[in-house]
Protein backbone atom coordinates (compact mmCIF):
# COMPACT_ATOMS: atom_id res chain seq x y z
CA UNK A 1 0.00 0.00 0.00
CA UNK A 2 0.46 3.62 -0.45
CA UNK A 3 2.55 5.46 2.33
CA UNK A 4 4.89 8.66 3.27
CA UNK A 5 6.90 7.47 6.35
CA UNK A 6 8.61 10.66 7.98
CA UNK A 7 11.52 10.96 10.35
CA UNK A 8 11.35 11.79 14.32
CA UNK A 9 10.32 14.56 16.34
CA UNK A 10 12.82 16.94 16.40
CA UNK A 11 14.14 19.95 19.08
CA UNK A 12 16.51 22.23 17.95
CA UNK A 13 18.22 25.93 18.91
CA UNK A 14 17.43 28.81 17.17
CA UNK A 15 20.03 29.25 14.43
CA UNK A 16 21.08 25.70 13.89
CA UNK A 17 20.14 23.56 10.74
CA UNK A 18 17.74 20.25 10.63
CA UNK A 19 17.01 18.24 7.82
CA UNK A 20 13.12 16.01 7.72
CA UNK A 21 13.09 12.89 5.72
CA UNK A 22 10.14 11.63 3.67
CA UNK A 23 10.24 8.39 2.38
CA UNK A 24 7.67 7.09 0.07
CA UNK A 25 6.76 3.17 -1.20
CA UNK A 26 3.71 1.59 -3.24
CA UNK A 27 4.27 3.51 -6.11
CA UNK A 28 6.84 4.96 -8.33
CA UNK A 29 7.81 7.91 -6.69
CA UNK A 30 8.80 10.09 -9.70
CA UNK A 31 5.43 9.30 -10.73
CA UNK A 32 4.29 12.19 -8.27
CA UNK A 33 5.30 15.67 -7.15
CA UNK A 34 5.66 15.83 -3.39
CA UNK A 35 4.33 18.95 -1.09
CA UNK A 36 5.24 20.56 2.38
CA UNK A 37 2.59 21.80 4.54
CA UNK A 38 3.34 23.37 7.47
CA UNK A 39 1.55 23.47 10.74
CA UNK A 40 1.86 25.51 13.97
CA UNK A 41 0.58 24.83 16.88
CA UNK A 42 -2.87 24.98 17.26
CA UNK A 43 -3.35 26.45 13.56
CA UNK A 44 -4.16 25.49 10.29
CA UNK A 45 -2.68 24.17 7.34
CA UNK A 46 -0.02 26.71 5.24
CA UNK A 47 1.40 25.49 2.05
CA UNK A 48 4.79 25.33 1.83
CA UNK A 49 5.65 24.31 -1.74
CA UNK A 50 6.16 21.34 -4.04
CA UNK A 51 9.00 19.80 -5.74
CA UNK A 52 9.07 17.97 -8.86
CA UNK A 53 10.11 14.51 -8.46
CA UNK A 54 11.22 13.95 -12.54
CA UNK A 55 13.60 17.45 -12.60
CA UNK A 56 14.18 17.98 -8.92
CA UNK A 57 12.78 21.52 -9.38
CA UNK A 58 11.74 23.32 -6.12
CA UNK A 59 8.75 25.64 -6.51
CA UNK A 60 8.41 27.52 -3.04
CA UNK A 61 5.50 29.45 -1.47
CA UNK A 62 6.32 33.11 -0.45
CA UNK A 63 6.74 32.71 2.87
CA UNK A 64 9.20 29.91 2.32
CA UNK A 65 11.55 31.36 -0.39
CA UNK A 66 14.60 31.71 2.21
CA UNK A 67 15.80 29.48 4.74
CA UNK A 68 14.02 26.23 3.12
CA UNK A 69 15.53 23.74 0.89
CA UNK A 70 13.47 21.19 -1.00
CA UNK A 71 15.70 18.14 -1.94
CA UNK A 72 15.47 14.25 -3.26
CA UNK A 73 17.31 11.18 -3.20
CA UNK A 74 15.06 9.24 -6.03
CA UNK A 75 17.27 5.93 -6.07
CA UNK A 76 16.25 5.86 -2.30
CA UNK A 77 12.28 7.04 -2.95
CA UNK A 78 12.66 9.72 -0.49
CA UNK A 79 12.34 13.76 -0.38
CA UNK A 80 13.45 16.03 1.78
CA UNK A 81 13.09 19.29 4.14
CA UNK A 82 15.69 21.29 5.03
CA UNK A 83 15.68 24.18 7.86
CA UNK A 84 18.12 26.81 7.66
CA UNK A 85 19.06 29.45 10.64
CA UNK A 86 16.01 28.31 12.48
CA UNK A 87 13.66 30.45 13.98
CA UNK A 88 11.41 30.14 17.37
CA UNK A 89 8.40 30.59 14.85
CA UNK A 90 9.63 27.35 12.80
CA UNK A 91 8.19 25.32 15.84
CA UNK A 92 5.25 23.50 14.03
CA UNK A 93 4.63 20.20 12.39
CA UNK A 94 5.42 19.45 8.94
CA UNK A 95 3.62 17.45 6.42
CA UNK A 96 4.94 16.28 3.35
CA UNK A 97 1.93 14.93 0.94
CA UNK A 98 1.87 13.05 -2.37
CA UNK A 99 0.80 15.33 -5.04
CA UNK A 100 -1.92 14.89 -6.31
CA UNK A 101 -3.35 11.40 -4.53
CA UNK A 102 -3.90 12.27 -1.04
CA UNK A 103 -1.31 10.73 0.78
CA UNK A 104 0.40 12.19 3.68
CA UNK A 105 3.11 11.36 5.90
CA UNK A 106 2.50 11.31 9.53
CA UNK A 107 4.05 14.47 10.33
CA UNK A 108 7.13 15.66 11.81
CA UNK A 109 6.90 18.07 15.13
CA UNK A 110 9.76 20.62 15.23
CA UNK A 111 10.28 22.79 18.48
CA UNK A 112 12.96 25.54 18.23
CA UNK A 113 13.59 26.11 21.57
CA UNK A 114 17.04 28.02 23.53
CA UNK B 1 -2.82 34.84 -3.77
CA UNK B 2 -6.10 33.70 -3.50
CA UNK B 3 -7.88 33.54 -0.62
CA UNK B 4 -10.33 31.06 0.76
CA UNK B 5 -13.24 32.01 2.83
CA UNK B 6 -14.90 28.80 5.38
CA UNK B 7 -17.88 29.38 6.63
CA UNK B 8 -18.47 28.62 9.77
CA UNK B 9 -15.42 28.76 11.62
CA UNK B 10 -17.12 25.72 13.80
CA UNK B 11 -20.19 23.69 13.65
CA UNK B 12 -22.16 21.93 16.23
CA UNK B 13 -24.06 19.28 15.29
CA UNK B 14 -26.15 16.32 16.32
CA UNK B 15 -25.47 12.48 15.30
CA UNK B 16 -27.51 11.75 12.42
CA UNK B 17 -28.52 15.14 11.00
CA UNK B 18 -26.62 16.67 8.32
CA UNK B 19 -23.81 19.21 8.75
CA UNK B 20 -22.94 21.95 5.62
CA UNK B 21 -19.70 24.00 4.98
CA UNK B 22 -18.60 26.68 2.89
CA UNK B 23 -15.82 27.64 0.99
CA UNK B 24 -15.22 30.77 -1.22
CA UNK B 25 -12.38 32.16 -3.37
CA UNK B 26 -11.10 35.24 -4.20
CA UNK B 27 -10.75 33.92 -7.81
CA UNK B 28 -12.56 31.63 -9.79
CA UNK B 29 -10.95 28.21 -9.59
CA UNK B 30 -11.64 26.84 -12.53
CA UNK B 31 -8.21 26.34 -14.31
CA UNK B 32 -7.59 26.43 -18.37
CA UNK B 33 -7.80 23.03 -18.72
CA UNK B 34 -11.30 22.69 -17.80
CA UNK B 35 -11.26 21.40 -14.22
CA UNK B 36 -11.33 22.93 -10.89
CA UNK B 37 -8.84 22.02 -8.87
CA UNK B 38 -10.56 22.43 -5.44
CA UNK B 39 -10.17 19.90 -2.82
CA UNK B 40 -11.61 19.26 0.94
CA UNK B 41 -10.28 17.90 3.98
CA UNK B 42 -10.39 16.21 7.34
CA UNK B 43 -7.74 16.56 9.82
CA UNK B 44 -9.11 14.41 12.77
CA UNK B 45 -7.53 15.37 16.29
CA UNK B 46 -3.82 14.35 16.32
CA UNK B 47 -3.62 13.06 12.77
CA UNK B 48 -2.58 14.21 9.43
CA UNK B 49 -5.52 15.50 6.73
CA UNK B 50 -7.02 13.38 4.65
CA UNK B 51 -8.54 13.64 1.63
CA UNK B 52 -11.98 13.59 1.45
CA UNK B 53 -12.89 15.17 -2.05
CA UNK B 54 -11.28 16.07 -5.20
CA UNK B 55 -11.93 18.18 -7.77
CA UNK B 56 -14.90 19.69 -6.08
CA UNK B 57 -17.04 16.60 -6.26
CA UNK B 58 -15.14 13.27 -6.31
CA UNK B 59 -14.80 11.33 -3.22
CA UNK B 60 -11.55 9.99 -2.90
CA UNK B 61 -11.04 6.21 -2.54
CA UNK B 62 -12.61 4.98 0.70
CA UNK B 63 -14.83 8.09 1.80
CA UNK B 64 -18.16 7.77 2.11
CA UNK B 65 -20.91 8.76 0.06
CA UNK B 66 -22.01 10.82 3.68
CA UNK B 67 -19.62 13.59 1.82
CA UNK B 68 -21.14 15.33 -0.88
CA UNK B 69 -18.86 17.87 -2.59
CA UNK B 70 -20.53 20.45 -4.82
CA UNK B 71 -19.96 24.41 -6.50
CA UNK B 72 -18.05 25.88 -9.47
CA UNK B 73 -16.50 29.33 -9.78
CA UNK B 74 -15.54 30.42 -6.62
CA UNK B 75 -18.26 29.04 -4.40
CA UNK B 76 -17.82 25.83 -3.07
CA UNK B 77 -20.21 23.19 -0.43
CA UNK B 78 -18.82 20.08 1.23
CA UNK B 79 -22.15 18.46 2.94
CA UNK B 80 -22.24 15.86 5.59
CA UNK B 81 -24.88 14.06 5.70
CA UNK B 82 -26.02 11.62 8.58
CA UNK B 83 -22.93 12.83 10.88
CA UNK B 84 -21.05 10.12 12.44
CA UNK B 85 -19.03 10.38 15.51
CA UNK B 86 -15.55 9.86 13.61
CA UNK B 87 -16.31 12.96 11.34
CA UNK B 88 -15.27 15.21 13.97
CA UNK B 89 -12.51 17.11 12.99
CA UNK B 90 -11.54 20.17 11.62
CA UNK B 91 -12.24 20.37 7.88
CA UNK B 92 -9.78 22.40 5.10
CA UNK B 93 -10.98 23.41 1.80
CA UNK B 94 -7.28 23.55 -0.54
CA UNK B 95 -7.23 25.09 -4.18
CA UNK B 96 -4.43 23.44 -6.30
CA UNK B 97 -5.67 25.97 -9.32
CA UNK B 98 -3.91 29.05 -8.91
CA UNK B 99 0.01 29.52 -7.70
CA UNK B 100 0.64 29.42 -4.77
CA UNK B 101 -1.54 26.58 -3.76
CA UNK B 102 -3.59 27.45 -0.77
CA UNK B 103 -5.89 26.70 2.54
CA UNK B 104 -9.23 27.28 3.56
CA UNK B 105 -8.91 28.63 7.46
CA UNK B 106 -10.53 25.58 8.68
CA UNK B 107 -13.87 24.56 10.35
CA UNK B 108 -13.98 22.55 13.22
CA UNK B 109 -16.82 20.46 13.38
CA UNK B 110 -18.15 19.65 16.93
CA UNK B 111 -20.46 16.48 17.56
CA UNK B 112 -23.34 17.91 20.10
Amino acid sequence: QIQLVQSGPELKKPGESLKISCKASGYTFTDYAMQWVKQAPGKGLQYMGWINTQTGKPTYADDFKERFVFSLETSASTAYLQINNLKNEDTATYFCARAPGGYWGQGVMVTVSS
Amino acid sequence: DVVLTQTPVSLSVTLGDQASISCRSSQSLEYSDGYTYLEWYLQKPGQSPQLLIYEVSNRFSGVPDRFIGSGSGTDFTLKISRVEPEDLGVYYCFQATHDPLTFGSGTKLEIK
